[in-house]
């Protein structure tokens, strides 16, 4: 079935610090995949998102680009702000159910 | 007010008791979902229904009963609760345009739920 690996945590970072969260993942056809952040006390929230091979999502300064070569999805932000502490989720989408699969989530802390 | 609202928001309760947790959207979405968040296993879908009379058994859902009373409301029932119960829930929607699902999730604020 299909599976989303997310690298161990939780990351520290400093403020304005370069951040990467790996993310790979498992599935039969073509899957649209995305990442959520969870912030403290909420419930997740749609960061970006990517529907094909090559695409590159981006949002509030993250990145990420759907790499079907090596089946990842990973997150880069230049600039780390205290605000982006938060539960960052990768997830995938068969896209004819909408069904998502999680990764097991990866806590950010950013200190000033 | 929120879009996917749930209720209760917290709920302390013992083992072997009956616990409904209720979801509401007013979003206008078809397909509901209710999700456990467990820390370092990450969300699991539990039940899942694309319209009122389609629910269909996620990855956990032995010791959970739903209920689509209406396009905008499901619940979520745990007939008799035990302690490894004891999670966040969250209830989610999402919307099909055409014939492409978005696959993007909208999420109420969560339900935290202990079953001592």
């Amino acid at each position: 079935g299909d599976s989303v690996t997310q690298m161990e945590g939780p990351v520290t970072l400093s403020e304005e610090a370069f951040l990467t969260i790996n993310c790979t993942y498992t599935a039969t056809g073509y899957p649209s995949l995305f990442w959520y952040v969870q912030y403290p006390g909420e419930g997740l929230q749609l960061l970006l998102k990517a529907t094909k091979a090559d695409d590159k999502g981006s949002n509030k300064g993250f990145e990420a680009t759907y790499r079907k070569e090596t089946t990842s999805f990973h997150l880069e932000k230049g600039s780390v702000q205290v605000s982006d502490s938060a539960v960052y989720f990768c997830a995938l989408s068969d896209g004819a159910n909408s069904k998502l699969t999680f990764g097991k989530g990866i806590t950010l802390s950013v200190r000033p | 007010d929120a879009d996917v609202t749930q209720t209760p928001r917290n709920r302390i309760t013992k083992t072997g008791k009956r616990i409904m947790l209720e979801c509401s959207q007013t979003k206008g979405h078809d397909r509901m979902y209710w999700y456990r968040q467990d820390p370092g296993l990450g969300l699991r879908l539990i039940y899942y229904s694309f319209d009122v009379k389609d629910i269909n058994k996620g990855e956990i859902s032995d010791g959970y009963s739903v209920s689509r009373q209406a396009q905008a409301k499901f619940s979520l029932s745990l007939e008799s609760a035990i302690p490894n119960q004891t999670a966040l829930y969250f209830c989610a929607t999402s919307v099909r345009t055409g014939t492409v699902n978005t696959g993007e999730l909208f999420f109420g604020e969560g339900s935290r739920l202990t079953v001592l």
